[in-house]
């Protein structure tokens, strides 16, 4: 059975640069790696979405590998209001493989 | 103007009982879904719908059954409600399937078996 896993947190102070990467090892060819951001009591929000290589949006950057076997979220100088739960998808709902299947979550905490 | 609605917001109810959970988008998306979040805050897929058509249906008990009216709504029906099912339900729609695309989730429903 496919897993998606995430460090379960990280510790950070206002201003830095985080990184979280997601394990994706059984990822499939048709797969997109998408990840979401979810404060208390909120549905998950979009953050940002790639296939291959870098994807880069006003937010966030997205890393991912050659073997696409992991992905890298990137947030520059992260706020208070960054503390939250980052979670990665991996899936593609269509074809032969309908899935999507979350990871497991990373609480991170910005200090002032 | 709010983009995906759930009702209600919190639901408590007796083992056994039968209950249901709507949702609705305004955004004009052909896909639809529907994810159960645990006590540990892992999100899992239960249904997905495109164009009222069901494409995606992961390993849950037949005691849940989605229900499409139309496009804007992805209704879910629970019977006999055990306290396994006690979670977050959350909906959310997207416009591009193939991919998972953009989804814009709802609120959440909180769920409470007792």
């Amino acid at each position: 059975l496919a897993k998606t896993t995430q460090p379960i947190s990280m510790d950070s102070y206002e201003g830095q640069e985080v990184n979280i990467t997601c394990s994706h090892n059984n990822i499939a060819t048709n797969d997109y790696i998408t990840w979401y951001q979810q404060f208390p009591s909120q549905g998950p929000r979009f953050i940002i979405q790639g296939y291959k290589t870098k994807v880069t949006n006003e937010v966030a950057s997205l890393f991912i590998p050659a073997d696409r076997k992991s992905s890298t979220l990137s947030l520059p100088r992260v706020s208070l209001s960054d503390t939250a739960v980052y979670y990665c998808l991996v899936g593609g709902a269509g074809g032969a493989t309908n899935k999507l299947i979350f990871g497991t979550g990373t609480l991170l905490a910005v200090q002032p | 103007d709010t983009a995906v609605s759930q009702t209600p917001k919190y639901l408590v109810t007796q083992m056994g009982n039968d209950k249901s959970i709507k949702c609705e988008q305004n955004l004009g998306h052909d896909t639809m879904y529907w994810y159960k979040q645990d006590s540990k805050k892992f999100l899992k897929i239960m249904f997905s719908y495109n164009n009222k058509e069901l494409i995606i249906n992961e390993t849950v008990p037949n005691r849940f059954s989605p229900k499409s009216p139309d496009k804007a709504h992805l209704n879910l029906h629970i019977n006999s409600l055990e306290l396994g099912d006690s979670a977050v339900y959350f909906c959310a729609s997207s416009q591009v399937s193939m991919r998972g695309g953009e989804q814009f989730f709802g609120p959440g429903t909180r769920l409470t078996v007792l």
